[in-house]
């Protein structure tokens, strides 16, 4: 899985409660991503980073936020879960221009 | 708006048949194009990826055909195999930031023995 590492792998969180989901990658790769995924949806980009403090939103963005403070690190916060954003949670690296995007094993989450 | 329309939505071969996914899209700026395999309880896995400046890339049993006049692509599995079932996603990417992907909603993939 390219030294990607998603964790919680799993997670039940009630609504209105924050959650925050953890990207880890071992590949110095400069650009990370978030992306959703919903039956009958394909995947969605939520955020992504291009650098350190470096962000910027993608489709899906409203009711997340995201942080990049280290390279290999990337966050992503629902403020307040709401029952909408249950979905399979893939994050993404990918290197310079010209290298693909490789993914992580997801995290799943219910907000109940 | 849905900026990659993919079918069929799920797709049923013998094995031995030939699978093919279609694709279209609208954004002229999107210039490259790659396919994802995704198994169960797994993270999409790129399988083959085409520029809009070649018609057709082969890699192994897998080969896109691209149109870029019509702006469509599609993926066609030679020789299916049980082990080809997983779910496919066409994606389209504009600019060198390759994982800034624009995805259909995916081919649910079945081939029986």
């Amino acid at each position: 899985d390219a030294g990607i590492t998603q964790s919680p792998r799993h997670k039940v969180t009630e609504t209105g409660t924050p959650v925050t989901l953890r990207c880890h990658q071992t590949e110095n790769h400069r650009y990370m991503y978030w992306y959703r995924q919903d039956p009958g949806h394909g995947l969605r980009l939520i955020h992504y980073s291009y650098g350190v403090k470096d962000t910027d939103k993608g489709e899906v963005s409203d009711g997340y936020s995201v942080s990049r403070s280290k390279t290999e690190d990337f966050l992503l916060t629902l403020e307040s879960a709401t029952s909408s954003q249950t979905s399979v949670y893939f994050c993404a690296i990918s290197g310079q221009s010209g290298t693909e995007a490789f993914f992580g094993q997801g995290t799943r989450l219910t907000v109940v | 708006q849905q900026q990659v329309k993919q079918s069929p939505q799920s797709l049923i071969v013998q094995k031995g048949g030939i699978s093919i996914i279609n694709c279209a899209y609208e954004n002229t700026a999107f210039d490259y194009f790659p396919w994802y395999q995704q198994f169960p309880g797994k993270g999409p896995a790129l399988l083959i990826a085409i520029r809009p400046d070649v018609s057709e890339k082969k890699e192994g049993r897998f080969t896109i055909s691209f149109n870029k006049s019509a702006k469509q692509f599609s993926l066609h599995i030679m020789d299916s195999q049980p082990g080809d079932s997983a779910t496919y996603f066409c994606a389209a990417n504009r600019g060198s930031t390759l994982g800034r992907l624009y995805f259909g909603r995916g081919t649910q993939l079945t081939v029986w023995p």
